[in-house]
């Protein structure tokens, strides 16, 4: 079975820190991705990366950075948190040839205060 | 921008019920995918569709594409406390990422 693990399930925070989070994946693949869900808006695509050290900006990129120094592992960093920035953050992986189907970690709650 | 909507938002009915869940859309879909999101949870998929008219059967659940592949249904048969979840529909446009689209999902809770 695919493994997408986040390293935190909850997350308080600070305005104004440097806020990372960690995903890895178990199974080798090449693309993952970093969404955010808040009620009423669905999942947005903040960013994504096709291979070690590539990204591309999703849908809501602003106050966002990634980094893909490890096939397995996508971080995302927020480097100035801020109240609009509390949400459900969900990773995701997949593999080049079906990169339409995606594998979720379990999502991260962060909360800035 | 491609957009994808399901009906109904929320849905609360009792166990034994039938129910429809829609997912609507204006564009045509390579694949479109359906996930089941538990609270505090990811969205797991249950299964993708493909081919215009096919339907697709995962126990209790049956999934459907359109025939032009541009929206998609799931339908509960006798749902249980255990169907309760976020349900969300997803479609792929056939390249990339960001040929990837999301609706907003289907609330639907079962009481016993």
């Amino acid at each position: 079975d695919v493994k997408v693990t986040q390293s935190s399930r909850y997350l308080v925070k600070r305005t104004g820190e440097k806020v990372f989070l960690e995903c890895v994946q178990d199974m080798d693949h090449e693309n993952m991705f970093w969404y955010r869900q808040d009620p009423g808006l669905g999942l947005r695509l903040i960013y994504f990366s096709y291979d070690v050290k590539m990204k591309e900006k999703g849908d809501i990129p602003e106050g966002y950075s990634v980094s893909r120094e490890k096939k397995e592992r996508f971080s995302l960093i927020l480097e100035s948190a801020s109240t609009n920035q509390t949400s459900m953050y969900l990773c995701a992986s997949n593999t080049r040839g079906r990169w339409d189907i995606q594998y979720f970690g379990a999502g991260t709650r962060l909360s800035v205060l | 921008t491609q957009l994808l909507e399901q009906s109904p938002q929320f849905l609360s009915i009792q166990e034994g019920e039938n129910l429809t869940v829609y997912c609507n859309s204006s564009s045509v879909f390579s694949s479109l995918q359906w996930y089941r999101q538990e609270p505090g949870e990811g969205p797991v998929l249950l299964v993708t569709v493909v081919t215009g008219g096919e339907v697709k059967k995962l126990k209790r659940l049956t999934f459907q594409f359109g025939d032009a592949r541009k929206d998609s249904s799931l339908h509960i048969t006798a749902a249980q406390p255990g169907d309760t979840g976020l349900y969300l529909c997803a479609g792929a446009t056939g390249g990339g990422a960001d040929g990837l689209t999301f609706g907003k999902g289907t609330h639907l809770i079962i009481q016993p």
